[in-house]
């Protein structure tokens, strides 16, 4: 089946600096990926759909300045968390749609990032 | 987007089959169901999916209701290692995204 690997699997990082998290499709393109954030006990939000080649959409309430993504592959999503407060902190995964599956949604692994 | 609506948790023995409900009243003509689920620090894992017809594959079936306002996921036999947060997701055929609702946290009982 279908892989997506994301890293890292988890970053500690200081208040104020940036975290950068990669999201690639290994054996497949995919034209759309998704990013979703978790809080302890609680479902996926989704925070933003992105297209290879074109900026993302942002679902309401997430703010695109702080949370940057970047598809400029076919196989390469990164989420920026910039200037991060420990309110940032949560569990952000990663899903790419396969072009010959494009009913099937592929996840990664996922990022536990902590914000001190 | 539609939404779903799925009991919080759901407990099960081991060996035996577990149904899992899913009400989707509001859906749409082309939207698909999916069904996921998640094991603790893991990213969702898929499941199986359907627009009309019953599905079945080696993890589960799923049972859609005629009118399409719900749906079933079935394991035939529940073994530990299928404690897990069930999702149950509508894909908005207009825009592809799945969003997901509360989900069922089901626990298998030895």
């Amino acid at each position: 089946g279908a892989v997506v690997s994301q890293h890292p699997s988890w970053v500690i990082c200081k208040s104020g600096t940036s975290v950068k998290i990669e999201c690639r499709s290994l054996d497949f393109q995919a034209t759309t990926m998704f990013w979703y954030r978790q809080f302890p006990k609680q479902s996926l939000m989704l925070m933003a759909t992105s297209n290879e080649g074109s900026k993302a959409t942002y679902e309401q309430g997430v703010e695109k300045d702080k949370f940057l993504i970047n598809h400029a592959s076919l196989t390469l999503s990164t989420l920026t968390v910039t200037s991060a407060h420990p309110e940032d902190s949560s569990f952000y995964i990663c899903s790419a749609i396969d072009r010959n599956w494009n009913e099937k949604l592929f996840f990664g692994s996922g990022t536990q990032l902590s914000v001190l | 987007d539609a939404k779903t609506t799925q009991p919080n948790s759901m407990e099960s023995n081991e060996e035996e089959p577990v149904h899992l409900p899913c009400n989707h009243s509001t859906i749409s003509g082309t939207d698909y169901i999916h069904w996921y689920r998640q094991l603790p620090s893991q990213g969702p894992e898929y499941v199986i999916h359907g627009l009309t017809s019953n599905v079945n594959n080696r993890m589960a079936s799923l049972a859609i209701a005629e009118d399409r306002k719900s749906s079933t996921l079935i394991l035939h036999r529940a073994t530990l290692r299928d404690a897990a947060v069930y999702y149950c997701i509508l894909r908005d055929s207009g825009t592809y995204k799945y969003i997901f609702g509360t989900g069922t946290r089901l626990k298998v009982l030895a």
